[in-house]
């Protein structure tokens, strides 16, 4: 089975802190993603990457920045957390898309609360 | 203009009735389609993808895709209560990003 293990299920950070959220998966992908969810918005792509040291921005990095040193583990990183960045966090992960099929397979979320 | 479109819903069926959810997508390189399902505190879950034009079955459910009209549906027939999620559009555009829509909420009632 394909295993995307995000380190937290809960998280609770105070305004300016720096957070940290990791990211691990055993299915060898190139690809890995984050995204936040919100009540009646659905995910939004934060961030994702298709090779280690390669990021490209999704649609609302701001605020937000990621690191990619090995390609099993993709980090997503708040540099000053504020109180708007409360939310489910998605990590996810796929192949790249030399076939039609590049299912992406998610993490467990993590739900983080900044106070 | 928003990259995926869904209807919010909720979508209410009863209990046998074909459930139709719909997408829309604005671009045009898009290479392929997915719906995820999601229950209530749960990470998404594939139910289907599909890539060429037409429809495509697996079960109780049925994905189309009209690249022309940038549309993609998914019907679940013989809808079950443990249907009940939400079902969320993705579309993997040129250059490797992943879309997803906000999703549509679908109750299936007994």
């Amino acid at each position: 089975d394909v295993k995307v293990t995000q380190s937290s299920r809960y998280l609770v950070k105070r305004t300016g802190e720096k957070v940290f959220l990791e990211c691990v998966q055993d299915m060898d992908h190139e690809n890995m993603f984050w995204y936040r969810q919100d009540p009646g918005l659905g995910l939004r792509l934060i961030y994702f990457s298709y090779d280690v040291k390669m990021k490209e921005k999704g649609d609302i990095p701001e605020g937000y920045s990621v690191s990619r040193e090995k390609k099993e583990r993709f980090s997503l990183i708040l540099e000053s957390a504020s109180t708007n960045q409360t939310s489910m966090y998605l990590c996810a992960s796929s192949f790249l898309p030399w076939g039609a099929n590049t299912e992406a397979f998610f993490g467990q979320g993590t739900r983080l609360t900044v106070v | 203009q928003k990259e995926v479109e869904q209807n919010s819903g909720p979508l209410s069926v009863p209990e046998g009735a074909i459930a139709s959810l719909n997408c829309t997508y604005s671009d045009r390189g898009s290479q392929s389609f997915f719906w995820y399902r999601q229950y209530s505190g749960k990470s998404p879950e594939l139910i289907m993808f599909i890539y060429s034009n037409g429809d495509k079955e697996d079960g109780r459910f049925t994905a189309q895709l009209n690249k022309a009209s940038q549309y993609v549906s998914l019907l679940i027939r013989d809808s079950q209560p443990s249907d009940s999620a939400t079902y969320l559009c993705a579309v993997r555009e040129y250059g490797n990003k992943l879309v997803f829509g906000a999703g549509t909420i679908l109750r299936v009632k007994s």
